[in-house]
């Protein structure tokens, strides 16, 4: 299994309130990846990045913010949580020479 | 836009019996991938099965198999001689834009597998 961690497991926070999501690694990958998923419509992309400090957007970034400082390392802030940030976040990792991400346990957000 | 569509909200299998997961996609790409994850009930995504779109041989891994037909777009799961254990959330995804990546997933088809 790959050395994936997500913390915290569980989560409940109120509306306005600043929040930050740590994915850690022990694979040296170079890609890591935040998602989240809701039901009715899977996994959705929210940020990844592609080596310490280089990050993109995904397909539902709007008020989500990430950073990179080491390759360990991938941080996701929701600067301001609202209740439709409520799901379950997950983080994945990839290596450079493979296709398939690997998926860290999640994390169950609420945000009341 | 890349899209992947599962049709088929839940399955029903005996045990011991082969099933067949649908997935269709669109893409305008040239180089994709497919992929299938299974999400138990206990929550975590497990890799599967990848599917590269040059790739001429099906893939196999243990007793899924990934049913390509790139005339169709469908990136078919089949599951050989189903087991309990097997009842999950089935996912299918697609890579795009080579580089980083990305995933684009369907919306999940729950199997369960009657002993």
């Amino acid at each position: 299994d790959a050395g994936i961690t997500q913390s915290p497991r569980h989560k409940v926070t109120e509306t306005g309130t600043p929040v930050t999501l740590r994915c850690h690694q022990t694979e040296n990958h170079r890609y890591m990846y935040w998602y989240r998923q809701d039901p009715g419509h899977g996994l959705r992309l929210i940020h990844y990045s592609y080596g310490v400090k280089d990050t993109d957007k995904g397909e539902v970034s709007d008020g989500y913010s990430v950073s990179r400082s080491k390759t360990e390392d991938f941080l996701l802030t929701l600067e301001s949580a609202t209740s439709s940030q409520t799901s379950v976040y997950f983080c994945a990792i990839r290596d450079s020479l493979d296709h398939e991400q690997y998926f860290g346990p999640g994390t169950r957000l609420t945000v009341t | 836009a890349q899209k992947i569509t599962q049709t088929q909200p839940g399955m029903f299998v005996q045990e011991k019996e082969a099933v067949t997961l649908d997935c269709t996609y669109d893409t305008s790409d040239q180089s994709y991938g497919l992929f299938w994850y299974k999400q138990p009930s206990s929550g975590e995504m497990i890799f599967l099965i990848y599917q590269g779109s040059y790739d001429e041989q099906n893939a196999t891994e243990g007793r899924y198999s990934l049913n390509f037909q790139k005339a169709r777009k469908s990136a078919n799961l089949v599951i050989s001689a189903s087991q309990l254990g097997d009842s999950a959330m089935y996912f299918c995804a697609m890579r795009y834009k080579g580089g980083s990546e990305k995933l684009v997933f369907g919306k999940g088809t729950k199997l369960t597998v009657n002993p």
